[in-house]
């Protein structure tokens, strides 16, 4: 099993849809949980990061987590062609203070 | 803003070759790291560094090693390159004691 899982998409999604991404991750000690967005020959930036139960919202995107079952997801409102990106999960695990990343999810919306 | 660079945005190496990545950054981070990235596998860990000459292996250590003399640079050295280490390169670095890290461009390189 590896510590965090995506399915890696394509996720299409039509413009102005919400797009629904998960991440499941195997360290039940687990602290803090991050989304960063890469396109297409670029480099990882952090679009957000949470860190308790719950809903956390930050424009047309919602980070939720859930501890008891080990997910955290991002949500994308109003999706735009411009979201079209790969979308990785990242944990920090209880012992020490590296991120481990999922395999990303690719997302894909479509005008 | 967060600055980071790294030396090369494609670099072509023959196996054999000894391969130096350079990341600079400009924010007086303590922490910097390495990665590598392929497809389906996501960000893999390299090597990191908390501090000036301070280096510790991340999960995939093995065919590498590191520099770091000085605070602002963190280079990343393949000793004898072989065609398993094509790949996307990326650094990293961070305030100490938080969790954001900032990513550079990345290094796409060909060992051939």
């Amino acid at each position: 099993q590896k510590e965090v899982e995506q399915n890696s998409g394509p996720l299409s999604v039509p413009e102005g849809a919400i797009a629904s991404l998960n991440c499941t991750y195997s360290d039940r000690g687990s602290q803090s949980f991050f989304w960063y967005r890469q396109y297409s020959g670029k480099s990882p930036e952090l679009i957000m990061s949470i860190y308790s139960n719950g809903d956390k919202e930050d424009g047309r995107f919602t980070a939720q987590l859930n501890k008891a079952s080990q997910y955290v997801s991002l949500l994308i409102r109003d999706s735009q062609p411009s979201d079209s990106a790969t979308y990785l999960c990242a944990v920090v695990k209880a012992a020490g203070n590296k991120l481990t990343f999922g395999g990303g999810t690719r997302v894909l919306v479509k005008p | 803003d967060v600055k980071v660079t790294q030396s090369s945005r494609y670099l072509v190496k023959r196996t054999g070759e000894k391969v130096f990545l350079e990341c600079v950054q400009d924010m007086d981070h303590e922490n910097m790291f390495w990665y590598r990235q392929d497809p389906g596998l996501g960000l893999r860990l390299i090597y990191f560094s908390y501090d000036v000459k301070m280096k510790e292996k991340g999960d995939i250590p093995e065919g590498y090693s590191v520099s770091r003399e000085k605070k602002e640079r963190f280079s990343l050295i393949l000793e004898s390159a072989s065609t398993n280490q094509t790949s996307m390169y990326l650094c990293a670095s961070r305030v100490g004691g938080q969790e954001t890290q900032y990513f550079g461009p990345g290094t796409r390189l060909l060992v051939l």
